[in-house]
């Protein structure tokens, strides 16, 4: 079985651009959830996705955006990068409902410097 | 919003000691608590996890209990291995681990001396 797969793992990025993270999910998980890893701040929530819908957000800026597709793919865009959004962007999948949940799997992350 | 305070930040111990990391949550409407450990340059994996109706579980050296009046939670490990080495993250969920909005405290880094 698949794990979570996230391209590309490594990016480096001009302050003033924009960028695009993709995140595929295990098979059969329909949330998708982003976080923001920096070694001060630990694992900060971005949002998360499912069913093509954003279900819950955590307190970032509007230029962190994301969707998902009909088939469970999640991409997230920053635009207007600045030299604060160098990080490790982790994705996590998960599958479940009132009755019970997977836990999150984590992909293996996209770092992301800004330069 | 939830808020997640997790203490120390790093920890260093004598191989088979046993070590404990405490978190404390703000939101008395959380009812999932996992704890995930991250090796170096891996990505976090969940260790254990209890819910609000469960004072204490456990999973042979791991154990976590929970204080649901005092709002805090802690992770116990006994007999601690050089490859405990890791950073450990606790997090907290309004929504009983159903959905995927977990908010993590800051992680504790913790140390096993051989």
């Amino acid at each position: 079985k698949a794990g979570v797969t996230q391209t590309p793992r490594y990016l480096i990025k001009t302050r003033g651009q924009q960028v695009t993270l993709s995140c595929s999910p295990i098979s059969g998980h329909r949330s998708v959830s982003w976080y923001q890893q920096t070694p001060g701040q630990g694992l900060q929530f971005l949002f998360e996705y499912f069913s093509e819908t954003q279900r819950n957000k955590g307190n970032f800026p509007g230029r962190f955006s994301g969707r998902q597709f009909s088939n469970s793919r999640s991409e997230m865009n920053v635009s207007t990068l600045e030299l604060g959004d160098s990080a490790l962007y982790l994705c996590a999948s998960s599958w479940g409902s009132v009755a019970g949940w997977s836990g999150y799997t984590f992909g293996s992350g996209t770092r992301l410097t800004v330069v | 919003g939830e808020n997640v305070e997790q203490h120390p930040s790093t920890l260093s111990v004598q191989e088979g000691d046993s070590a404990v990391i405490k978190c404390t949550y703000s939101d008395s409407a959380s009812n999932y608590f996992p704890w995930y450990k991250q090796e170096l340059g891996k990505r976090p994996q969940l260790i254990i996890d209890i819910r609000s109706n469960v004072g204490e579980k456990k999973d042979q050296r791991i154990a976590v209990t929970l204080n649901k009046t005092a709002k805090h939670f802690s992770l116990h490990i006994t007999e601690t291995q050089p490859e405990d080495s890791a950073v450990y993250f606790c997090a907290a969920s309004i929504s009983g681990g159903s959905q995927g909005n977990l908010i993590f405290g800051k992680g504790t880094k913790l140390s096993v001396k051989p």
